[in-house]
């Protein structure tokens, strides 16, 4: 089956550490984004990619990093720099920038 | 800048009846619009979508949405409720830019009553 999977689903973190979000997708899509949704606020873009090797930050980038080495692929660092980094995190794949984009299931993070 | 407004952060309805879930967005130019249904602790499930052509548009799970340029709104709709609606439903218009990202709304929780 086609999709995009996340993992893990919940994410516990003390504070100062860095953790990092998986996200794949088998659906041949060049496109790929990380959302960040905290209750009452919708979904805010932290960083995405249009192709490999190439990503730009989103409106919400500080304290966050990712990598596109491969197409499949759109790992997600929370480093110790992110003020507030509990929330749910929902990763993103388009066919192309502008098409319609399908989601994965999300990772919960908790920061103790 | 673009933007969404869903009105109503939550609708409660009774099974069976109407559902109406508002939306307006600002876009400079012709917008891509969309409706995501979510589940608790899930990710968004594309309802429907609006690119061009026909205004109204049907997605699934019986749900429809029309769009108004004039009112600059692209509502939600579905002609009677079931429990498993019970969900929130998001709004979002694509980005004219480069990025390509979606512009979210705040989200409307829908509650539906026996």
């Amino acid at each position: 089956d086609g999709g995009i999977t996340q993992s893990p689903k919940y994410l516990f973190r003390k504070e100062g550490q860095n953790v990092t979000l998986s996200c794949e997708q088998n659906l041949n899509h060049d496109a790929m984004y990380w959302y960040r949704q905290d209750p009452g606020q919708g979904l805010r873009l932290i960083y995405y990619s249009q192709i490999v090797n190439d990503f730009q930050k989103g409106d919400i980038a500080e304290g966050y990093s990712v990598s596109r080495e491969k197409k499949e692929s759109f790992p997600l660092t929370v480093t110790s720099a992110q003020k507030n980094p509990t929330a749910f995190y929902l990763c993103a794949s388009s066919f192309a920038r502008g098409d319609t984009q399908y989601f994965g299931p999300g990772t919960r993070l908790t920061v103790l | 800048a673009q933007s969404v407004t869903q009105l109503g952060s939550h609708v409660s309805v009774s099974e069976g009846a109407l559902v109406l879930l508002r939306c307006n967005y600002s876009s400079s130019v012709p917008p891509y619009l969309f409706w995501y249904v979510q589940y608790p602790n899930q990710g968004l499930q594309l309802l429907l979508k609006y690119t061009t052509g026909a205004t109204l548009v049907k997605g699934i799970n019986g749900f429809e949405a029309e769009f108004k340029k004039s009112e600059t709104s692209f509502h939600l709709t579905k002609p009677s409720a079931h429990m498993s609606d019970a969900a929130e439903y998001f709004c979002a218009v694509s980005d004219s830019g480069n990025t390509g990202k979606l512009i979210f709304g705040q989200g409307t929780t829908l509650q539906v009553k026996p």
